[in-house]
């Protein structure tokens, strides 16, 4: 049982470049989530997808799209790579029932804008 | 808007000396509130899941305590390998499957 899977775990681009972060999940959990981490700031949501094919904007969406490609996977990409998008990415999934909710994080992918 | 405020941002104890890490929250009805551990480089570990004010959970050294406005973590007699920083989010009531976390508190235990 793996859990959340995330690739890659490191990556640099240079500014304008594309590219696409990968998360699965294996638990069969309906909901995950895309966070981004940055020094000071916190976890702040990207996107979030409640079920298969659906998608919806978090706090800070712009200049990222998602595919909820199927209920196991959850695709975070980056268009045109922007220097203020340097960050920790964090994908999560949501094990939901009646008082046993639990998010469930990746190892994070640590990506580098020039 | 659903808000959440943790404090203090650091706290250095020496180890053996308990103290409490607060998390004030704002949310257009709570379903649930979220406790996680953190290590450097690693992802969010779940602790703890609170639901309602007055319930409370333990997990070894750890105790999370919730109210209507806020939740504390409560840290008995901490060794060094508690070190971390903590976060607390939260989740509101059915119709939203945002989670909103707050900055975390990173805590250092000196031997």
């Amino acid at each position: 049982n793996a859990g959340v899977t995330q690739t890659p775990k490191f990556q640099v681009l240079k500014t304008g470049q594309s590219m696409t972060l990968q998360c699965a999940q294996d638990m069969n959990h309906n909901s995950m989530y895309w966070y981004r981490q940055d020094p000071g700031m916190g976890l702040r949501l990207i996107y979030y997808s409640a079920s298969e094919g659906t998608t919806d904007k978090g706090e800070v969406p712009n200049g990222y799209n998602v595919s909820r490609l199927n209920k196991r996977e959850f695709s975070l990409r980056l268009e045109s790579a922007a220097p203020s998008q340097t960050s920790v990415y964090f994908c999560a999934s949501i094990k939901a029932g009646f008082s046993s909710e639990k998010l469930f994080f990746g190892s994070g992918t640590q990506l580098s804008v020039l | 808007e659903d808000q959440v405020t943790q404090s203090p941002e650091a706290l250095r104890l020496q180890e053996g000396e308990s103290s409490s890490l607060n998390c004030s929250y704002t949310v257009s009805g709570l379903r649930g509130l979220f406790w996680y551990r953190q290590d450097p480089g690693k992802g969010p570990e779940f602790l703890f899941t609170l639901y309602s004010a007055g319930e409370e959970k333990e997990k070894e050294r750890l105790k999370a305590t919730l109210t209507k406005k806020e939740s504390f973590l409560h840290i008995t007699a901490p060794k060094p390998e508690d070190s971390a920083t903590y976060l607390c989010a939260v989740r509101a009531n059915f119709g939203n499957e945002k989670l909103t976390f707050g900055t975390g508190t990173r805590l250092t235990i000196i031997p």
